[in-house]
């Protein structure tokens, strides 16, 4: 059965601060996924990556992935109070026929002034 | 930029009754998929969908649950006879090919049972 696994679970950061969020995963997979979070809302695809070594960024925000390892990460840069929110990692259950996704914990980032 | 759309927003049934949550999937994707979130925790995969059948199933997904596209538009998850438990945020996501280079969440339904 297909684990994943987030840590930390909670994230308070000061503002301007970095931090990296890291997900682990137990079994092969070669496609993870971050998502994005607001309290009450729905999913928001932030990074998906394909292949092993496979590094995406948009604005402070930077995801790696290392199928070797089967971990992914996260890193916020000179975090900001607008990234407040809760981040999930998925991982791709290539076991299945189809595509489904399984989901970690998810990471509550709270960025204080 | 395209969206999936679900209906309703919020639904408060009684335990034992049945429900239905709507979801109109993007209108080129191919591949429908049904998610809860029980209220702080984290997303778990229920059930995919491909050619007018199911494709996987959770252990969620148990006989109370049944899903159905009746339209070539909507994609329903029906609940024959809700419990306590069921309440969760049930999102809908969609993805145009299998494995693809991602899936798009709908806005989710917040089904509460009393």
């Amino acid at each position: 059965e297909l684990k994943v696994e987030q840590n930390p679970l909670f994230l308070s950061m000061q503002e301007g601060k970095n931090y990296t969020i890291y997900c682990n995963y137990s079994t092969t997979s070669d496609r993870l996924y971050w998502y994005r979070q607001d309290p009450g809302k729905s999913l928001e695809s932030l990074f998906v990556l394909l292949s092993n070594g496979a590094v995406k960024q948009e604005g402070r925000l930077m995801a790696s992935l290392d199928t070797k390892a089967r971990l992914s990460t996260l890193h916020i840069t000179a975090a900001v109070h607008d990234l407040s929110a809760t981040y999930f990692c998925a991982v791709d259950y290539s076991g299945g026929s189809q595509g489904n996704l399984i989901f970690g914990k998810g990471t509550k980032l709270s960025v204080k002034p | 930029e395209p969206e999936v759309t679900q209906t309703p927003s919020h639904q408060v049934t009684q335990m034992g009754q049945e429900v239905i949550l709507r979801c109109v999937p993007i209108s080129n994707h191919l591949y429908f998929y049904w998610y809860r979130q029980i209220l702080g925790q984290k997303v778990e995969f229920l059930v995919s969908f491909y050619n007018n059948e199911i494709s996987e199933k959770s252990e969620i997904f148990d006989d109370q649950f049944s899903v159905e596209r009746p339209d070539g538009s909507n994609f329903t998850l029906k609940i024959r006879s809700t419990k306590l438990e069921d309440s969760a945020m049930y999102f809908c996501a969609s993805t145009f090919r299998e494995k693809s280079y991602g899936y798009t969440f709908g806005s989710g339904t917040r089904l509460t049972v009393v």
